[in-house]
Protein backbone atom coordinates (compact mmCIF):
# COMPACT_ATOMS: atom_id res chain seq x y z
CA UNK A 1 0.00 0.00 0.00
CA UNK A 2 1.29 3.50 -0.06
CA UNK A 3 2.32 5.60 2.10
CA UNK A 4 3.75 9.16 2.31
CA UNK A 5 5.66 10.38 5.39
CA UNK A 6 6.38 14.25 5.90
CA UNK A 7 8.28 14.17 9.08
CA UNK A 8 8.74 17.71 9.68
CA UNK A 9 5.54 19.57 11.48
CA UNK A 10 7.05 23.33 10.77
CA UNK A 11 9.77 24.76 9.43
CA UNK A 12 11.41 28.61 9.58
CA UNK A 13 13.42 30.03 6.79
CA UNK A 14 14.61 33.36 6.56
CA UNK A 15 13.62 35.64 2.87
CA UNK A 16 15.88 35.15 0.00
CA UNK A 17 17.57 31.58 1.79
CA UNK A 18 17.11 28.06 0.35
CA UNK A 19 14.73 25.39 2.33
CA UNK A 20 14.71 21.73 2.11
CA UNK A 21 11.21 20.16 2.73
CA UNK A 22 11.44 16.33 3.52
CA UNK A 23 9.06 13.56 1.56
CA UNK A 24 10.32 9.78 2.32
CA UNK A 25 7.67 6.90 0.41
CA UNK A 26 6.74 3.71 0.53
CA UNK A 27 5.36 1.29 -2.27
CA UNK A 28 6.22 -1.85 -3.56
CA UNK A 29 5.53 -0.28 -7.52
CA UNK A 30 8.27 0.02 -9.55
CA UNK A 31 5.84 2.62 -11.28
CA UNK A 32 5.07 5.73 -9.24
CA UNK A 33 4.90 9.34 -9.15
CA UNK A 34 5.29 12.18 -6.89
CA UNK A 35 3.93 15.57 -6.47
CA UNK A 36 4.57 18.64 -4.09
CA UNK A 37 1.27 20.88 -3.68
CA UNK A 38 1.36 24.19 -1.69
CA UNK A 39 -1.55 25.17 0.32
CA UNK A 40 -1.62 28.67 1.73
CA UNK A 41 -4.08 30.05 4.56
CA UNK A 42 -6.68 30.57 1.77
CA UNK A 43 -6.74 26.89 1.62
CA UNK A 44 -6.72 26.21 -1.98
CA UNK A 45 -4.23 23.67 -3.45
CA UNK A 46 -1.86 24.77 -5.57
CA UNK A 47 0.20 22.08 -7.82
CA UNK A 48 4.15 22.61 -7.44
CA UNK A 49 6.03 19.92 -9.07
CA UNK A 50 6.42 16.36 -10.43
CA UNK A 51 8.99 13.77 -10.59
CA UNK A 52 8.15 10.36 -12.19
CA UNK A 53 9.81 7.07 -10.85
CA UNK A 54 11.37 6.31 -14.38
CA UNK A 55 12.63 9.92 -15.04
CA UNK A 56 16.63 10.18 -14.80
CA UNK A 57 16.89 13.94 -14.08
CA UNK A 58 15.57 15.55 -11.01
CA UNK A 59 12.42 17.57 -11.68
CA UNK A 60 12.65 21.53 -11.61
CA UNK A 61 10.44 24.42 -11.93
CA UNK A 62 11.32 27.60 -11.42
CA UNK A 63 12.44 28.20 -7.72
CA UNK A 64 11.65 24.80 -6.77
CA UNK A 65 13.46 22.03 -7.48
CA UNK A 66 12.80 17.98 -6.31
CA UNK A 67 15.46 16.18 -4.39
CA UNK A 68 14.88 12.70 -5.97
CA UNK A 69 16.79 9.52 -4.26
CA UNK A 70 15.07 6.55 -5.36
CA UNK A 71 17.03 4.25 -3.42
CA UNK A 72 16.14 5.85 -0.80
CA UNK A 73 12.50 6.47 -1.72
CA UNK A 74 13.15 9.82 -0.84
CA UNK A 75 11.68 13.37 -2.95
CA UNK A 76 12.48 16.74 -0.77
CA UNK A 77 11.23 19.54 -2.28
CA UNK A 78 13.84 22.54 -2.47
CA UNK A 79 13.09 26.39 -2.54
CA UNK A 80 15.72 28.26 -3.32
CA UNK A 81 15.14 32.17 -2.93
CA UNK A 82 12.57 32.21 -0.53
CA UNK A 83 9.80 34.88 -0.40
CA UNK A 84 6.77 35.96 2.25
CA UNK A 85 4.85 34.67 0.09
CA UNK A 86 6.06 31.16 0.20
CA UNK A 87 4.70 30.99 3.61
CA UNK A 88 1.91 28.18 3.37
CA UNK A 89 1.60 24.57 4.26
CA UNK A 90 3.58 22.05 1.53
CA UNK A 91 1.90 18.38 0.64
CA UNK A 92 3.86 15.46 -0.60
CA UNK A 93 1.54 13.23 -2.78
CA UNK A 94 1.69 9.85 -4.47
CA UNK A 95 0.19 7.50 -7.33
CA UNK A 96 1.16 4.12 -8.05
CA UNK A 97 -0.05 1.47 -9.63
CA UNK A 98 -1.37 -0.16 -6.21
CA UNK A 99 -4.70 -2.56 -7.66
CA UNK A 100 -4.20 -1.96 -11.36
CA UNK A 101 -5.06 1.67 -10.79
CA UNK A 102 -3.04 4.96 -11.39
CA UNK A 103 -5.49 6.88 -9.70
CA UNK A 104 -5.35 6.75 -6.45
CA UNK A 105 -3.44 9.74 -5.01
CA UNK A 106 -2.41 10.08 -1.28
CA UNK A 107 -0.91 12.95 0.18
CA UNK A 108 1.40 13.48 3.83
CA UNK A 109 0.65 15.24 6.53
CA UNK A 110 2.21 18.26 5.24
CA UNK A 111 4.95 20.48 6.64
CA UNK A 112 3.92 24.31 7.40
CA UNK A 113 6.88 26.71 6.24
CA UNK A 114 7.26 29.94 7.42
CA UNK A 115 9.48 33.16 5.77
CA UNK A 116 11.03 35.36 7.98
CA UNK A 117 12.58 38.74 7.39
CA UNK B 1 -13.17 29.31 -17.40
CA UNK B 2 -12.38 25.72 -17.51
CA UNK B 3 -11.95 24.42 -13.43
CA UNK B 4 -13.56 22.71 -10.31
CA UNK B 5 -16.79 23.99 -8.71
CA UNK B 6 -17.58 23.46 -4.73
CA UNK B 7 -20.59 24.40 -3.26
CA UNK B 8 -20.91 25.53 -0.72
CA UNK B 9 -18.01 27.75 0.71
CA UNK B 10 -19.48 27.09 4.21
CA UNK B 11 -22.05 25.00 5.76
CA UNK B 12 -23.60 24.29 9.06
CA UNK B 13 -25.77 21.47 9.97
CA UNK B 14 -26.99 20.20 13.05
CA UNK B 15 -26.11 16.99 14.20
CA UNK B 16 -28.07 14.02 12.95
CA UNK B 17 -28.78 15.66 9.63
CA UNK B 18 -27.35 13.73 6.46
CA UNK B 19 -25.62 17.00 4.09
CA UNK B 20 -24.69 16.84 0.30
CA UNK B 21 -21.59 18.47 -0.88
CA UNK B 22 -21.30 19.47 -4.50
CA UNK B 23 -18.49 19.44 -6.94
CA UNK B 24 -18.48 20.38 -10.37
CA UNK B 25 -15.81 19.69 -13.13
CA UNK B 26 -15.85 21.17 -16.62
CA UNK B 27 -11.93 20.31 -17.23
CA UNK B 28 -13.11 16.71 -18.63
CA UNK B 29 -11.09 15.05 -16.30
CA UNK B 30 -11.70 11.25 -15.78
CA UNK B 31 -11.37 10.80 -12.37
CA UNK B 32 -12.50 13.20 -9.27
CA UNK B 33 -11.28 12.60 -5.64
CA UNK B 34 -13.30 13.82 -2.13
CA UNK B 35 -10.65 14.45 0.47
CA UNK B 36 -10.84 15.78 4.20
CA UNK B 37 -8.67 18.12 5.78
CA UNK B 38 -8.97 18.40 9.49
CA UNK B 39 -7.00 21.52 11.38
CA UNK B 40 -2.66 21.34 11.09
CA UNK B 41 -3.68 17.76 9.40
CA UNK B 42 -3.09 16.20 5.51
CA UNK B 43 -5.33 15.10 3.27
CA UNK B 44 -7.14 11.69 3.98
CA UNK B 45 -8.98 9.86 1.10
CA UNK B 46 -11.94 9.62 1.09
CA UNK B 47 -13.95 7.92 -1.97
CA UNK B 48 -12.12 8.28 -5.80
CA UNK B 49 -13.90 7.57 -9.01
CA UNK B 50 -12.10 6.87 -12.23
CA UNK B 51 -15.21 6.57 -14.51
CA UNK B 52 -18.70 7.06 -14.41
CA UNK B 53 -20.90 4.91 -12.43
CA UNK B 54 -18.01 3.18 -10.74
CA UNK B 55 -16.35 4.68 -6.88
CA UNK B 56 -13.79 3.45 -4.82
CA UNK B 57 -13.34 3.73 -0.99
CA UNK B 58 -10.50 5.65 0.12
CA UNK B 59 -8.84 5.34 3.39
CA UNK B 60 -11.44 6.77 5.70
CA UNK B 61 -14.84 6.12 3.59
CA UNK B 62 -17.48 5.27 6.50
CA UNK B 63 -20.25 7.35 7.23
CA UNK B 64 -19.91 8.95 3.85
CA UNK B 65 -21.71 7.71 0.36
CA UNK B 66 -20.91 9.13 -3.49
CA UNK B 67 -22.46 9.13 -6.74
CA UNK B 68 -20.99 9.17 -10.10
CA UNK B 69 -24.08 9.63 -12.11
CA UNK B 70 -22.47 12.09 -14.89
CA UNK B 71 -18.34 12.48 -15.78
CA UNK B 72 -18.78 16.22 -14.37
CA UNK B 73 -20.07 15.92 -11.01
CA UNK B 74 -19.21 13.62 -7.86
CA UNK B 75 -21.46 14.54 -4.84
CA UNK B 76 -20.83 13.96 -1.55
CA UNK B 77 -22.96 12.90 1.38
CA UNK B 78 -21.89 13.13 4.79
CA UNK B 79 -24.52 11.17 7.19
CA UNK B 80 -25.44 10.87 9.84
CA UNK B 81 -23.17 8.00 10.59
CA UNK B 82 -20.05 9.94 10.38
CA UNK B 83 -19.12 10.41 14.25
CA UNK B 84 -16.96 13.45 13.67
CA UNK B 85 -17.82 15.14 10.39
CA UNK B 86 -16.75 18.99 11.07
CA UNK B 87 -13.90 19.52 8.61
CA UNK B 88 -12.74 21.13 5.45
CA UNK B 89 -13.53 19.01 2.69
CA UNK B 90 -11.93 18.92 -0.73
CA UNK B 91 -12.81 17.91 -4.03
CA UNK B 92 -10.44 17.34 -6.94
CA UNK B 93 -10.50 15.76 -10.18
CA UNK B 94 -7.79 14.54 -12.88
CA UNK B 95 -7.18 12.84 -15.92
CA UNK B 96 -6.00 9.39 -15.73
CA UNK B 97 -2.33 8.26 -15.57
CA UNK B 98 0.19 8.54 -13.42
CA UNK B 99 1.95 12.04 -13.96
CA UNK B 100 -1.53 14.18 -14.07
CA UNK B 101 -1.44 16.33 -11.48
CA UNK B 102 -4.77 16.48 -9.51
CA UNK B 103 -6.46 20.00 -9.83
CA UNK B 104 -8.90 21.15 -7.16
CA UNK B 105 -11.45 22.87 -5.90
CA UNK B 106 -11.63 25.62 -3.24
CA UNK B 107 -13.05 23.55 -0.60
CA UNK B 108 -16.21 23.45 1.71
CA UNK B 109 -15.72 24.45 5.04
CA UNK B 110 -18.61 21.59 7.12
CA UNK B 111 -20.00 22.72 10.67
CA UNK B 112 -22.26 20.51 12.58
CA UNK B 113 -23.18 21.49 15.97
Amino acid sequence: AQKITQTQPGMFVQEKEAVTLDCTYDTSDPSYGLFWYKQPSSGEMIFLIYQGSYDQQNATEGRYSLNFQKARKSANLVISASQLGDSAMYFCAMRDEFAGTASKLTFGTGTRLQVTL
Amino acid sequence: DGGITQSPKYLFRKEGQNVTLSCEQNLNHDAMYWYRQDPGQGLRLIYYSQIVNDFQKGDIAEGYSVSREKKESFPLTVTSAQKNPTAFYLCASSFLGMNTEAFFGQGTRLTVV
